[in-house]
């Protein structure tokens, strides 16, 4: 069974700093994908970034990229300028790529504060 | 678009009662899956439908059920409910549940009394 950990249930930055989380995964698999979610107050879960194991080149959406380290299941996501509005929980997520119907294995979360 | 809606946004119900939970995806998603999320356990996955069926389950008890129908709407049904049942539950759509992104509606926050 796949597990997905992050070890900092909180965190604190300040704006327009860099934050980085972390995200460790066990999985025998080879083929799979990685996430990071962000959950506002609002409870909608919405997606950051995703990263395709078998893609060696490492994710980046604007202010997101994440550093992905297949060999040591390792996924953490750098948030850079952060902004106060990137307050949130942050989950990792990881899901097979075997084909039909998957579901997500998500961490416990963190919970970032961004401070003015 | 519209997005992922969940209805009722909050909910109270007692021990032993049953509560049924709706779910209308983005137009277009076949796929509907159902999370569960406490402060506990996190976020637990329960199942997911595709074109009415039941692709996959997580591992909860049979009170937990659900179906989707012809529209993909999904409801998801709980049973003689528990103490430990109140939980944030969250639904999710996509394309074809795999590959595609997953979008998430806001959630029921079910409280059981």
């Amino acid at each position: 069974a796949q597990t997905v950990t992050q070890s900092q249930p909180e965190m604190s930055v300040q704006e327009a700093e860099t934050v980085t989380l972390s995200c460790t995964y066990d999985t025998s698999e080879n083929n799979y994908y990685l996430f990071w979610y962000k959950q506002p107050p609002s409870r909608q879960m919405i997606l950051v970034i995703r990263q395709e194991a078998y893609k060696q080149q490492n994710a980046t959406e604007n202010r997101f990229s994440v550093n992905f380290q297949k060999a040591a299941k390792s996924f953490s996501l750098k948030i850079s300028d952060s902004q106060l509005g990137d307050t949130a929980m942050y989950f990792c997520a990881f899901m097979r790529a075997q084909g039909g119907s998957e579901k997500l294995v998500f961490g416990k979360g963190t919970k970032l504060t961004v401070n003015p | 678009k519209a997005g992922v809606t969940q209805t009722p946004r909050y909910l109270i119900k007692t021990r032993g009662q049953q509560v049924t939970l709706s779910c209308s995806p983005i137009s277009g998603h076949r796929s509907v899956s159902w999370y569960q999320q406490t402060p506990g356990q996190g976020l637990q996955f329960l199942f997911e439908y595709f074109s009415e069926t039941q692709r996959n389950k997580g591992n909860f008890p049979g009170r937990f059920s659900g179906r989707q129908f012809s529209n993909s709407r999904s409801e998801m049904n709980v049973s003689t409910l528990e103490l430990g049942d109140s939980a944030l539950y969250l639904c999710a759509s996509s394309l074809d549940g795999m590959v595609e992104k997953l979008f998430f509606g806001s959630g029921t926050q079910l409280s059981v009394l």
